[in-house]
């Protein structure tokens, strides 16, 4: 079945750089997508790849798409407090007539002052 | 206005209780969902549902049901509240059926079973 992974803690100092990490199985999926949850809120789309790209930068974040590795990863430069969130990969899963989006485990994002 | 929006925000029962969270989307979407997250912030999808076809996630209790009375709600019945089903409760909502669409969000319902 479809599987996501990611690892669930990151820790970097404010001002550095952030990359998160994200595997999945599913080779058909065309769109996989990063969404960002705050603290006590709901989950907030923050960037999509095509799957027949390599990379989409949108200002600080950069995400980058290995596809033959199955490999995603959101880099966000110059972090911020305010980036501290839990970033979760998705994919897109079909069954049947509809479709959804398997998310991975999260990644807990923490920045150090 | 908010596009996907969910009813109550807030939730709290006891067990064995039966309760519904309702769920409006004024984006014109088609196919709506359901997912859940758990107390460590795990995220599954629950069901998906366009006018046409119910998904049902499998592993997803028959005490949970999905009913649709127009296009733009997919309200969550919930019956026999257990304890295990604490969690947040996200509503969504895309276009079609394709995968050029993103899925947009609800705000959750936090659900808290005594």
């Amino acid at each position: 079945g479809e599987d996501v992974e990611q690892s669930l803690f990151l820790s970097v100092r404010e001002g550095d750089s952030s990359v998160i990490n994200c595997t999945y199985t599913d080779s058909s999926s065309t769109y996989l997508y990063w969404y960002k949850q705050e603290p006590g809120a709901g989950l907030q789309l923050l960037t999509y790849i095509f799957s027949n790209m390599d990379m989409k930068q949108d200002q600080r974040l950069t995400v980058l798409l290995n596809k033959k590795d199955k490999h995603l990863s959101l880099r966000i430069a110059d972090t911020q407090t305010g980036d501290s969130a839990i970033y979760f990969c998705a994919e897109i899963f079909s069954g049947g007539g509809a479709d959804g989006l398997t998310f991975g485990k999260g990644t807990h994002l923490i920045i150090q002052p | 206005d908010t596009a996907v929006s969910q009813t109550p925000k807030y939730l709290v029962t006891q067990m064995g209780n039966d309760k519904s969270i309702k769920c409006e989307q004024n984006l014109g979407h088609d196919t709506m969902y359901w997912y859940k997250q758990d107390s460590k912030k795990f995220l599954k999808i629950m069901f998906s549902y366009n006018n046409k076809e119910l998904i049902i996630n499998e592993t997803v209790p028959n005490r949970f049901s999905p009913k649709s009375p127009d296009k733009a709600h997919l309200n969550l019945h919930i019956n026999s509240l257990e304890l295990g089903d604490s969690a947040v409760y996200f509503c969504a909502s895309r276009f079609g059926q394709g995968t050029l669409e993103t899925q947009y969000f609800g705000p959750g319902t936090r659900l808290l079973v005594l």
